[in-house]
C-alpha cells in the first residue's frame, strides 16, 4: 500500500547536525515534501524534492533518491527552536508520514 | 501568518450533533485541502478541491462527512451525527496549484463528548 515511514523520535544537542529519514511506497510519485510543526501550531512547509539530489535552504537541506524510495531532511547548527515534529509528505496523494519528534537539548 | 484562516478554532459538541467548519484559503490559491490530525500522528488526507470541484475524497471518509467549496473560495466541512472518534484537529490547507507547497491554517479542534 501507500505509506511513508519515518522514525518516531530523534534527540540531539544544540549546534549539532541531525538527519531525519523517510522511506516511502507510493504510486505515481511526484516528489517528497517536508513540513515542520511546533506543538499547538500548524504544519509549515520546509522543503521539496522532485528530482534526485540535495536541495539546500539555509540550515535545512533535503535529499531524495527515487531509485531507493528514500529521502531525508538534514538540519544543521541545531537551535532550541528547532524542537518540533517533522513530517515527510508525498506530493501526489497528499499523504503524510506519522512524523518525527525532534528534541534539541542544551 | 500563512493567510489561511479557519473558524471556529475550537468546537465542543455532544455525540450525535452536527458540526460545520469553515476555511478561507489564500485568495489566489486554486487548491484547497482538508486534513484530520490526531495526537502524535501526521495529517490524514480527507478531501481536496480544485476551484469549486471536489476532485478526491479519502476512502477513509465516512458518509457523515461532506465538504463544499461553492464559489471556489471558502470551503466548509460538515460532520453529521458526530461520534467520539471524530475528536481531532481538522486542518485546512491551500496551494497555488497542483504540485505547489501547501499553506496550512491554524486548525479547528473538535471535541465530541
Amino acid at each position: 500500500g501507500q505509506s511513508l515511514e519515518q522514525p518516531s523520535e530523534v534527540t540531539a544537542v544544540e549546534g549539532a547536525i541531525v538527519q531525519i529519514n523517510c522511506t516511502y511506497q507510493t504510486s505515481g510519485f511526484y516528489g517528497l515534501s517536508w513540513y515542520q510543526q511546533h506543538d499547538g501550531g500548524a504544519p509549515t512547509f520546509l522543503s521539496y524534492n522532485a528530482l534526485d539530489g540535495l536541495e539546500e535552504t539555509g540550515r535545512f537541506s533535503s535529499f531524495l533518491s527515487r531509485s531507493d524510495s528514500y529521502g531525508y531532511l538534514l538540519l544543521q547548527e541545531l537551535q532550541m527552536k528547532d524542537s518540533a515534529s517533522y513530517f515527510c509528505a508525498s506530493r501526489n496523494d497528499m499523504r503524510f508520514g506519522a512524523g518525527t519528534r525532534l528534541t534539541v537539548k542544551p | 501568518d500563512t493567510g489561511v484562516s479557519q473558524d471556529p478554532r475550537h468546537k465542543i459538541t455532544k455525540r450525535g450533533q452536527n458540526v460545520t467548519f469553515r476555511c478561507d484559503p489564500i485568495s489566489e490559491h486554486n487548491r484547497l485541502y482538508w486534513y484530520r490530525q490526531t495526537l502524535g500522528q501526521g495529517p490524514e488526507f480527507l478531501t481536496y478541491f480544485q476551484n469549486e470541484a471536489q476532485l478526491e475524497k479519502s476512502r477513509l471518509l465516512s458518509d457523515r462527512f461532506s465538504a463544499e467549496r461553492p464559489k471556489g473560495s471558502f470551503s466548509t466541512l460538515e460532520i453529521q451525527r458526530t461520534e467520539q472518534g471524530d475528536s481531532a484537529m481538522y486542518l485546512c490547507a491551500s496551494s497555488l496549484r497542483e504540485g505547489y507547497e501547501q499553506y496550512f491554517g491554524p486548525g479547528t479542534r473538535l471535541t465530541v463528548t
